[in-house]
């Protein structure tokens, strides 16, 4: 059974920093691109940022470009999602997700229960 | 503000029909085949429904259909049932940028 857990969430002030992590099981981790969707309260969902299989290539958001790092240890099985300066409008329940396939397929097939974030 | 356009809500009657619509551009859901579709209920974790355009993973009804014309990806859902009240994501990979967004959302009424 494919699991996703995420965690890592919590309260934080602005301009603050916290690391979200991924710990995936039930699947072969490197051979799949993830991705990094959120849904602020009240919100829709809101992609975030992806990296391949190998790390080689990560893409992200305007919205959080410059501010936050995505990045995975395949030996681990985690995904991790390095988050600074953060901003109010960062408040949101994040989720992790698996690919389609290892260099982006660009679906989720499977997802997280979520890790809240909220910034105040 | 999204770059895909969906409507806020739509609402049918157990047993019929209802579409979704998603709109975007040449950029997005007209050019590339990576669409996708997503049911989110209330405190659950987001489902993958439709993929591909017109695809559906193994589990999922076949009561659920994609499909798409120039901008405009679809989703139809036949034999409406009490359970498939929820929110429903449209998703496209965007060339401009090289990564993925998600339409507004699109709740549906049973």
């Amino acid at each position: 059974e494919v699991q996703l857990v995420e965690s890592g969430g919590g309260l934080v002030q602005p301009g603050r920093s916290l690391r979200l992590s991924c710990e995936v099981s039930g699947f072969t981790f490197d051979d799949y691109a993830m991705h990094w969707v959120r849904q602020a309260p009240g919100k829709g969902l809101e992609w975030v940022s992806g990296i391949t299989w190998n790390g080689g290539s990560t893409v992200y958001a305007d919205s959080v470009k410059g501010r936050v790092t995505v990045s995975r240890d395949n030996a681990k099985n985690f995904l991790y999602l390095e988050m600074n300066s953060l901003r109010d409008e960062d408040t949101a329940l994040y989720y992790c997700g698996k690919d389609g396939g290892p260099n982006f397929d660009w679906l989720i097939d499977n997802w997280g229960q979520g890790t809240l974030v909220s910034v105040s | 503000q999204s770059a895909l356009t969906q409507l806020r809500s739509v609402s049918g009657s157990p047993g019929q029909s209802v579409t979704f619509s998603c709109t975007g551009s040449s950029r997005n859901i007209g050019g590339y085949d990576y669409i996708s579709w997503y049911q989110k209920h209330p405190g659950k974790a987001p489902k993958l429904i439709i993929y591909d355009v017109n695809k559906r993973p193994s589990g999922v009804p076949a009561r659920f259909s994609g499909s798409r014309s120039g901008n405009t990806a679809s989703l139809t859902i036949s034999g409406l049932q009490a359970e498939d009240e929820a929110d429903y994501y449209c998703c496209s990979y965007v060339d401009t940028h090289r990564f993925m967004v998600f339409g507004g959302g699109t709740k549906l009424i049973v």
